[in-house]
C-alpha cells in the first residue's frame, strides 16, 4: 500500500521567512495530494491540495509543488506569521479507492 | 456547510471495558473514517466505510469494531480498553469524485483509560 513520509518532524522559522515542508510517497497511482493543518488542541482542517495533472498550485501565501517523477511534493508557506504555527499533515490518495494516507505531521513554529 | 459531530468529547474508561465512540455527519458524504492520533504522532486509520453497512479495515483495526448504521453515522467500539491508553480518536468523512476528495474532520474524542 501507499506510504507517505514527512521529512521534517519539527520546523522553526522566524516571522516573515518562508517555511518548506517536504513529503514523499511510494504509490505511482496516487493522484491527489491534500495538506491539512492542526492547531493546538484542535482538529485537522484542509488548507490546500494539488492533483497530479499539475505541478504547482498557489493559494495566497501557500504554494504546493509536485514532482511526480521523484514522487515528492512540498508545501511552501511564504511570509510566515505566528498564526501559521501548527502541525501540518501531508496526504496522498487515489480517487478510485477512497483511502487517504497521511504523513506523521510537521510541527511548524513561527517565532516573532 | 456541514459538520461532523463526535460524542463524547472526553471518555474515561477502565481497563478491559468496552467503549463506544459515535460520529454523525450532515454533509451527505459516502465515505467515513475513524483515525487514531497518539500524542506527537500522525494519524493511523482504524476503519473506514464507503457506504451504509460497508466496513473496511485500516492499518490499526485489531482491538476495534465499527458499525455504519446509516449513511450519516459511523460508530467505533474499543473492544477491551488497555490500561494507561491515551489517544484522540478522529472521525472524518469525504465524498470521492473526479475533482474533490477533501476530507472533513470532527473535533475528536479524547480517550483516557485508568
Amino acid at each position: 500500500g501507499e506510504k507517505v513520509e514527512q521529512h521534517e518532524s519539527t520546523l522553526s522559522v522566524r516571522e516573515g521567512d518562508s517555511a518548506v515542508i517536504n513529503c514523499t510517497y511510494t504509490d505511482t497511482a496516487s493522484s491527489y495530494f491534500p495538506w491539512y493543518k492542526q492547531e493546538a488542541g484542535k482538529s485537522l482542517h484542509f488548507v490546500i491540495d494539488i492533483r497530479s495533472n499539475v505541478d504547482r498550485k498557489q493559494s495566497q501565501r501557500l504554494i504546493v509543488l509536485l514532482d511526480k517523477k521523484a514522487k515528492r511534493f512540498s508545501l511552501h508557506i511564504t511570509a510566515t506569521q505566528p498564526e501559521d504555527s501548527a502541525i501540518y499533515f501531508c496526504a496522498a490518495s487515489q480517487n478510485s479507492n477512497n483511502r487517504i494516507f497521511f504523513g506523521d505531521g510537521t510541527q511548524l513554529v513561527v517565532k516573532p | 456547510g456541514g459538520i461532523i459531530t463526535q460524542t463524547p468529547k472526553f471518555l474515561i474508561g477502565q481497563e478491559g471495558q468496552k467503549l463506544t465512540l459515535k460520529c454523525q455527519q450532515n454533509f451527505n458524504h459516502d465515505t467515513m473514517y475513524w483515525y487514531r492520533q497518539d500524542s506527537g504522532k500522525g494519524l493511523r486509520l482504524i476503519y473506514y466505510s464507503i457506504t451504509e453497512n460497508d466496513l473496511q479495515k485500516g492499518d490499526l483495526s485489531e482491538g476495534y469494531d465499527a458499525s455504519r448504521e446509516k449513511k450519516s453515522s459511523f460508530s467505533l467500539t474499543v473492544t477491551s480498553a488497555q490500561k494507561n491508553e491515551m489517544a484522540v480518536f478522529l472521525c472524518a468523512s469525504s465524498i470521492v469524485g473526479t475533482t474533490n476528495t477533501e476530507v472533513f474532520f470532527g473535533k475528536g474524542t479524547r480517550l483516557t483509560v485508568v
